[in-house]
């Protein structure tokens, strides 16, 4: 399997722009999780899907940002408009099934989506 | 709520061993991962305590007390390729909670 695919690895917007995010994660894994990661804030989680419904989005940080997961092979985070400190790398990981994380239940992280809005 | 602490910075000599430690708040809790993450590049997974105890695997261990809400990474005979962040994260019902992550750095 190729892992978790992400794109684009990078993207230099300007403030204002709408900028998506892709994800593809592992087949057959049912759990899809967009993270953000900076250096204050360290790994947050924003939003995850079970089976493609969103199950939690508190951690979305405000409307300009959605996503979604029209099939189990695709996955996208919008975020319009875009500003300054939406400049963060953008993870999306996967797991196989279960609802509970154990040793061979592991969430799997893509490469990330370096994000810079200038 | 929840919460999780670690330091942000450790320095280790090369061969030497060096522990991390993470303490957490949360509830749901259903295990404990360390997850290694080197610059510019994505966590990936070192190891799991879901009991009480120390869990070996290789140079790297891990222990976890339940009822102290504390966890440890240790590293034994360290090498350069060490240098990384190393994140603790819990499990909260379906979630992966991250610490802000502990980033090692590893001197000749």
């Amino acid at each position: 399997d190729a892992g978790v695919i992400q794109s684009p690895r990078h993207e230099v917007t300007e403030m204002g722009q709408e900028v998506t995010l892709r994800c593809k994660p592992i087949s057959g894994h049912d759990y899809l999780f967009w993270y953000r990661q900076t250096m204050m804030r360290g790994l947050e989680l924003l939003i995850y899907f079970n089976n493609n419904v969103p199950i939690d989005d508190s951690g979305m940080p405000e409307d300009r940002f959605s996503a979604k997961m029209p099939n189990a092979s695709f996955s996208t985070l919008k975020i319009q408009p875009s500003e300054p400190r939406d400049s963060a790398v953008y993870f999306c990981a996967s797991s196989p099934a279960g609802g509970v994380f154990s040793g061979a239940n592991v969430l799997t992280f893509g490469a990330g989506s370096r994000l810079t809005v200038l | 709520g929840q919460n999780i602490d670690q330091p942000t910075e450790m320095t280790a000599t090369e061969g030497a061993i060096v522990q991390i430690n993470c303490t957490y708040q949360t509830s749901g809790f259903n295990g404990l991962f360390w997850y290694q993450q080197h610059a510019g590049e994505a966590p990936t997974f070192l190891s799991y305590n879901v009991l009480d105890g120390l869990e070996e695997k290789g140079r790297f261990s891990s222990f976890l007390s339940r009822s102290k809400g504390y966890s440890y990474l240790l590293l034994k005979e360290l090498q350069m390729k060490d240098s990384a962040s190393y994140l603790c994260a819990v499990t909260s019902t379906d979630k992966l909670i991250f610490g802000t992550g502990t980033r090692l750095q590893v001197f000749p």
